[in-house]
């Protein structure tokens, strides 16, 4: 089946240790985004890509980065997670355009140590 | 800019009793809302949209919801609660423009009594 992969599911980190959190999709969507949810709120969205156009919400910290090397995959690396960094990192995937919807992967629930 | 205003953050009902969640969207142009479902630990599913056209719209799992726009309301209802729903819902509203994208609602969780 088509479909949005997150990995990993569970993942525990040290604070200021770099981590990486990976996302591919089957879909062959031009645009992939990717959310940060804490407990109980809204995701809140921390950048996308259209195609190799990389597209930055003004409130995003620098401690988030992005990569897209292909269609398929793209990737959240966290330079220096701080207990704050702690949340549900949830990447999205859909055809640009307002009709259409987004195709929402299981998450990553990343822990700070 | 568009936003979107759940009211409250828990709703309680029993089994097969309606469902009534509410959301209210402010747009100046016209909106394109989506709900959104989501279970513990996982991501968001799509459980209906509305774009143009009939303004009540039917989704997954028995949703529905009537686009209002004197009211500026796309609530979401079902007619008979099933324990599978409880769950976190999200109304959406889509921004227009090249770089079109989600802005949600705040949630409400759905709690369903035996």
């Amino acid at each position: 089946d088509a479909m949005v992969i997150q990995n990993p599911r569970y993942q525990v980190t040290q604070f200021g240790k770099p981590v990486t959190l990976s996302c591919s999709q089957t879909l062959n969507h031009n645009v992939m985004y990717w959310y940060q949810q804490k407990s109980s709120q809204a995701p809140k969205l921390l950048f996308h890509y259209y195609d190799k156009d990389f597209n930055n919400e003004a409130d995003t910290p620098d401690n988030f980065q992005s990569r897209r090397p292909n269609t398929s995959f793209c990737f959240l690396d966290i330079r220096s997670p701080g207990l704050g960094d702690a949340a549900m990192y949830l990447c999205a995937t859909g055809f640009r355009g307002v009709y259409n919807e987004q195709f929402f992967g299981p998450g990553t629930r990343l822990t700070v140590l | 800019a568009q936003s979107v205003t759940q009211l409250g953050s828990h709703v309680s009902v029993s089994e097969g009793a309606l469902v009534l969640l509410r959301c209210n969207y402010s747009s100046s142009v016209p909106p394109y809302l989506f709900w959104y479902v989501q279970y513990p630990n996982q991501g968001l599913q799509l459980l209906l949209k509305y774009t143009t056209g009939a303004t009540l719209v039917k989704g997954i799992n028995g949703f529905e919801a009537e686009f209002k726009k004197s009211e500026t309301s796309f609530h979401l209802t079902k007619p008979s609660a099933h324990m599978s729903d409880a769950a976190e819902y999200f109304c959406a509203v889509r921004t227009t423009g090249a770089n079109s994208k989600l802005t949600f609602g705040k949630g409400i969780t759905l709690s369903v009594r035996p």
